[in-house]
């Protein structure tokens, strides 16, 4: 199994401001992914980190507004830009392995006042 | 499109007996699926999966069963405890191609004393 860490666990940020969020896996993973889970919805993929390369995002969600870095194949960032309130969600850092199975960090819980 | 579908937002059951959560697909080319289970402000955690090779895998208390025929899977907890009170989400994915994962709605479990 990968264990997942990220940073900050949490926070509260001011409209239009930034924050990036750092994921760090303990082992070496072939594909890293964001997702979101805004208040009482499932988890939504946001993009999957690809290292070396600019990440692949899904439909409703652009670079601009989440650019992401994968600069090696433990670490990620994903970037939350210009925030407004809709914003406020738990962003979570995932990563797969060798195997199949899919493992998620602890979640970063983003307030946008 | 929803391809992915719990379709119980909530079940409650009575400490000792069985827990049942349902899951429903629509995507016949989902190749493994995934439970995970996810306390407020954590990350969701990997319970089980299973091939879709397979029509049952067991681990513990946790066993998942598969019906390809009828693309539903389900969850069964027993003996239920309270500490198995969360969130419950299913996730399918594709093995071939993007490898992403889609995530059901989740059922939220609650166990009652």
């Amino acid at each position: 199994s990968a264990v997942i860490s990220q940073k900050p666990s949490r926070d509260i940020c001011q409209r239009g401001t930034s924050l990036t969020i750092q994921c760090q896996v303990d082992s070496q993973v072939t594909m890293m992914f964001w997702y979101r889970q805004q208040p009482g919805q499932s988890l939504t993929l946001i993009a999957t980190a690809n290292q070396g390369s600019e990440a692949t995002y899904e439909s409703g969600f652009v670079i601009d507004k989440f650019p992401i870095s994968r600069p090696n194949l433990t670490f990620s960032t994903l970037t939350v830009s210009n925030m407004s309130p809709e914003d406020s969600s738990i962003y979570l850092c995932s990563a797969r392995g060798a195997g199949d199975t899919q493992y998620f960090g602890p979640g970063t819980r983003l307030t946008v006042l | 499109d929803q391809q992915v579908k719990q379709n119980s937002p909530s079940l409650s059951v009575q400490e000792g007996r069985i827990s049942i959560l349902n899951c429903d697909y629509t995507n016949s080319m989902f190749d493994y699926f995934l439970w995970y289970k996810k306390y407020p402000a954590e990350g969701p955690t990997f319970l089980i999966s299973i091939s879709s090779i397979k029509d049952k895998n067991e681990d513990g208390r946790f066993t998942v069963f598969l019906n390809k025929s009828a693309k539903h899977l389900s969850l069964h907890i027993v003996p239920s405890q309270p500490g198995d009170s969360a969130v419950y989400f299913c996730a399918a994915i594709l093995l071939q191609g993007a490898q992403k994962l889609v995530f059901g709605q989740g059922t939220r479990l609650t166990i009652n004393p």
